[in-house]
């Protein structure tokens, strides 16, 4: 159980350009979800907190108008990265939990964004 | 605040030997500790976790914590290794009765040689 999918594995977009990353929860029902940026051989450093039906709560340093993140459902959070230019190439991560009282967060398998 | 460091980014290890990578936090309250794999190019797996009650926590593959308050401790450990056990390691924390979020580690990159 608690299974977290990512849409798409892989992408690589045109600078200049906007792209979508998708998550969801499988099994469960997901009221908060967690965007994570990961440079390579780095640690994990988090993005955006989203609850479903409220605005995402970006974590400082985060520019809210380039990561737009959506949490429609209890099932589903997407990540649009607008404008994206090579710096914004990086791994992404999603994680998903019951709520503020689950003690565990379930991770996607990640999403390699390349822009060229 | 809470934080954690992983003294090691990387440690090298022969194949059937022991292993323990080093995982210490800082925090004013009572915490929920995790250690996490991250195979390449791939999301992050939970390996075990310590929430509360026996400090020592296993998992089925051989890998153990233990959790030790006075020195804010939490680190990893395997009496042999395997060259599948080739990852990248992050521990994280999380503060009790503060919501889920999870702070980690730099992460430590375990490199079991022939």
């Amino acid at each position: 159980g608690a299974v977290v999918s990512q849409h798409p594995s892989r992408v690589i977009c045109k600078s200049g350009t906007s792209v979508k990353i998708e998550c969801r929860s499988l099994d469960f029902q997901a009221t908060t979800m967690f965007w994570y940026r990961q440079f390579p051989k780095q640690s994990l450093m988090l993005m955006a907190t989203s609850n479903e039906g409220s605005k995402a709560t970006y974590e400082q340093g985060v520019e809210k108008d380039k990561f737009l993140i959506n949490h429609a459902s209890l099932t589903l959070s997407t990540l649009t990265v607008t404008s994206a230019h090579p710096e914004d190439s990086s791994f992404y991560i999603c994680s998903a939990s019951f709520g503020s009282k689950s003690r565990e967060q379930y991770f996607g398998p990640g999403t390699r964004l390349t822009v060229t | 605040a809470q934080s954690v460091t992983q003294l090691d980014s990387q440690v090298p290890v022969f194949e059937e030997a022991p292993v323990e990578l080093r995982c210490n936090y800082s925090s004013s309250v009572s915490v929920y500790l995790f250690w996490y794999v991250q195979y390449p190019n791939q999301g992050l797996q939970l390996l075990l976790k310590y929430l509360s009650g026996s400090t020592l926590v296993k998992s089925i593959n051989g890998f153990e914590a233990e959790f030790n308050k006075s020195q804010t401790s939490f680190h990893l450990r395997k009496p042999s290794v395997h060259i599948s056990d080739t990852a990248e390691y992050f521990c994280a924390v999380s503060e009790v009765n503060a919501g889920n979020m999870l702070t980690f580690g730099g992460g430590t990159r375990l490199m079991v040689k022939p």
